[in-house]
């Protein structure tokens, strides 16, 4: 079984600054997709960005990015000139590559509080 | 486009009654739903698959006789909470996943808040 794992509870930062979350996984699969999510306080759960296991290439979406490291089993997001709407939890998942009902498996969430 | 709602948004239950939870997808066919359930301050947990027109499957550890899901048309799944207790009160997400063959995306509903006295 996939297990995913935020280690940072919590997070603050100031207003245009950039804070970076992390994330590992522990998967025997080769090919899988990798998600971020962000729930803001209505619980509206908001795809922020996606990575195909088998691109190398980081992906990126505006002012989110991501680092993902293969070897490693870890995918960061980077949320730069953060603003006070990026106030919301942030949840890293992990789905197997075509896998039978592409179930996400998602990590414990990391608080993140943007100060004005 | 790819719009899920849920209805409730907010239920409150006696013990030992039944409530139902309805997922939609808006604007496309989902074959295939999914039921979660996230506890305050806590992750979202996937409860079970729904997939229309068969029987949903269940992840280990959830009672397929107390949360019954049917998936009776390509818009629709139902979650019913059969002889709720308080320890049932949570919060509630579907998600639908997109269409197309091959396609991974799940759109997610705004919840359900299920309290139950």
């Amino acid at each position: 079984a996939q297990t995913v794992t935020q280690s940072q509870p919590e997070m603050s930062v100031q207003e245009a600054e950039t804070v970076t979350l992390s994330c590992t996984y522990d998967t025997s699969e080769n090919n899988y997709y990798l998600f971020w999510y962000k729930q803001p306080p209505s619980r509206q759960m908001i795809l922020v960005i996606r990575q195909e296991a088998y691109k190398q290439q980081n992906a990126t979406e505006n002012r989110f990015s991501v680092n993902f490291q293969k070897a490693a089993k870890s995918f960061s997001l980077k949320i730069s000139d953060s603003q006070l709407g990026d106030t919301a939890m942030y949840f890293c998942a992990f789905m197997k590559h075509r896998a039978a009902g592409n179930k996400l498996t998602f990590g414990g969430g990391t608080r993140v509080l943007v100060k004005p | 486009g790819a719009v899920v709602s849920q209805h409730p948004s907010r239920v409150i239950c006696k013990s030992g009654t039944s409530v139902k939870i309805e997922c939609r997808s808006l604007d496309f066919q989902a074959t295939t739903m999914f039921w979660y359930r996230q506890f305050p301050k806590q992750s979202l947990m996937l409860m079970a698959t729904s997939n229309e027109g068969s029987k949903a499957t269940y992840e280990q550890g959830v009672e397929k006789d107390k949360f019954l899901i049917n998936h009776a048309s390509l818009t629709l799944s139902t979650l019913t909470v059969t002889s709720a207790h308080p320890e049932d009160s949570s919060f509630y997400i579907c998600s639908a996943r997109a269409p197309g063959q091959g396609a991974i995306e799940q759109y997610f509903g705004p919840g359900t808040r299920l309290t139950v006295t």
